[in-house]
């Protein structure tokens, strides 16, 4: 079974400042992917970034990269220069190999201060 | 126009009444999912179904059902409704590569709430 822990609930980071949240996962699959989704407070969940298990270089898009340490289980999601927009519940995931069930982390709400 | 569509956007509803939950999309995707949100649990998969003929459970399947009527079309159903399952449900597609590298799609989510 495969699971995802996020475990900073909340937090806070000055504007225009980085951000790394953390998530580790469980798997014993050798291919998986790591996704990262943004959930704003109006609900709609949006899809960030995805990283490969086979992926030799940390996935970036915009300002988000992701910080994937194979050998540690962990996925963090690194936010750049954060902007106010940014405020909002993020979400790791994983899916196994083969399908697209992807199991969630608890979800870490971060807050971006002016 | 949203590509995933759930209906109702809200819906308050009595211990033990019936309720169904409805989903319509217009990506063209296989494959259609449930999963409710609770705060501090992350989302979980409720059901899941990789065509019209093939329905499968998921981690939390217990005291609900789903109908896929159409490729377009996944419906959830709560048979008796109970305070424990107010939560956030989404519906959501994907597209049926079955490479992990394939994301899943959203609808706006239904906010339950079982009184």
């Amino acid at each position: 079974a495969q699971k995802i822990t996020q475990t900073q609930p909340g937090m806070f980071v000055q504007e225009k400042e980085a951000v790394t949240l953390d998530c580790t996962y469980d798997t014993s699959d050798q291919s998986y992917g790591l996704f990262w989704y943004k959930q704003p407070s109006s609900g709609e969940m949006i899809f960030l970034i995805y990283q490969g298990s086979y992926d030799e270089q940390n996935a970036t898009e915009g300002r988000y990269s992701l910080n994937f340490q194979k050998a540690r289980k962990s996925a963090n999601l690194v936010i750049s220069a954060s902007q106010l927009g940014d405020s909002a519940m993020y979400f790791c995931a994983m899916s196994p190999n083969a399908g697209n069930m992807l199991t969630f982390g608890g979800g870490t709400r971060l807050m971006v201060k002016p | 126009d949203a590509d995933v569509t759930q209906t109702p956007r809200n819906r308050i509803t009595k211990t033990g009444k019936r309720i169904m939950l409805e989903c319509s999309q217009t990506k063209g995707h296989d494959r259609m999912y449930w999963y409710r949100q609770d705060p501090g649990l992350g989302l979980r998969l409720i059901y899941y179904s990789f065509d019209v003929k093939d329905i499968n459970k998921g981690e939390i399947s217990d005291g609900y059902s789903v109908s896929r009527q159409a490729q377009a079309k996944f419906s959830l159903s709560l048979e008796s409704a109970i305070p424990n399952q107010t939560a956030l449900y989404f519906c959501a597609t994907s597209e049926g590569t079955g490479r992990s590298n394939e994301k899943l799609f959203f609808g706006s989510g239904t906010q339950l709430s079982v009184l």
